[in-house]
């Protein structure tokens, strides 16, 4: 199983300001990366796909990057609707074994 | 507007089995793959089962292999989850979600099942 590693647990940041959340894959998942977000009581809302595209309606300033094992979330100018839970989702292997990371919680600072 | 709304949730004994339902609108159903992703409670989300278009394919997730089965009505745009010998580690919200590709497009708001005496 591909575990997904999410950095930092939670993280701290004021409105206007830039977030950088990371995600890590245990194995290379080439560009196979999803990135969801999830407020409180609500379903998860697909953001990033493919590591790099943004979903539709999904606002510039989310973007993401990477490829392999290494991935980021940018968020770069925080609102504050930003405020949530962020997922990452690897999907590489056929059959599924699609794995996501634990989360990690963006908080006003 | 893509709808996803699941329903058949509940309090159930371990060892039990319930149902879940997911009615979908707003897209062309019988053109998607369909999964069910669930998240215990303060948990991550954890991808459950898959079931490709017309139903042909089916897998799921090891812990889950052999207690749970998935399935699909394209003439009544649902997808159901049939769950048999339940236990507490399968308490959590069950999602549905749609796939146009490997990740997950749409979601439903979900529905709680607790496995608890």
């Amino acid at each position: 199983e591909i575990v997904m590693t999410q950095s930092p647990a939670t993280l701290s940041v004021s409105p206007g300001e830039r977030a950088t959340l990371s995600c890590r894959a245990s194995q290379n998942v080439r560009y196979n990366l999803a990135w969801y977000q999830q407020k409180p009581g609500q379903a998860p809302r697909l953001l990033i796909y493919g590591a790099s595209t943004r979903a539709t309606g999904i606002p510039a300033r989310f973007s993401g990057s990477g490829s392999g094992t290494e991935f980021t979330l940018t968020i770069s100018s925080l609102q504050s609707e930003d405020f949530a839970v962020y997922h990452c989702q690897q999907y590489n292997n056929w059959p599924p074994e699609y794995t996501f990371g634990q989360g990690t919680k963006l908080e006003i600072k | 507007e893509v709808q996803l709304v699941e329903s058949g949730g509940g309090l159930i004994q371990p060892g039990g089995s319930l149902r879940l339902s997911c009615a979908a609108s707003g897209f062309t159903f019988n053109s998607f793959d369909m999964n069910w992703v669930r998240q215990a409670p303060g948990q991550g989300l954890q991808w459950v089962a898959y079931i490709s278009p017309g139903a042909s394919t089916v897998y799921y997730a090891d812990s889950v292999k052999g207690r749970f089965t998935i399935s699909r009505d394209n003439a009544k745009s649902s997808l159901y989850l049939q769950m048999n010998s339940l236990t507490a580690e399968d308490t959590a919200v069950y999602y549905c979600a749609s796939s146009s590709r490997r990740d997950f497009d749409f979601w439903g708001q979900g529905t709680l099942v607790t496995v608890s005496s």
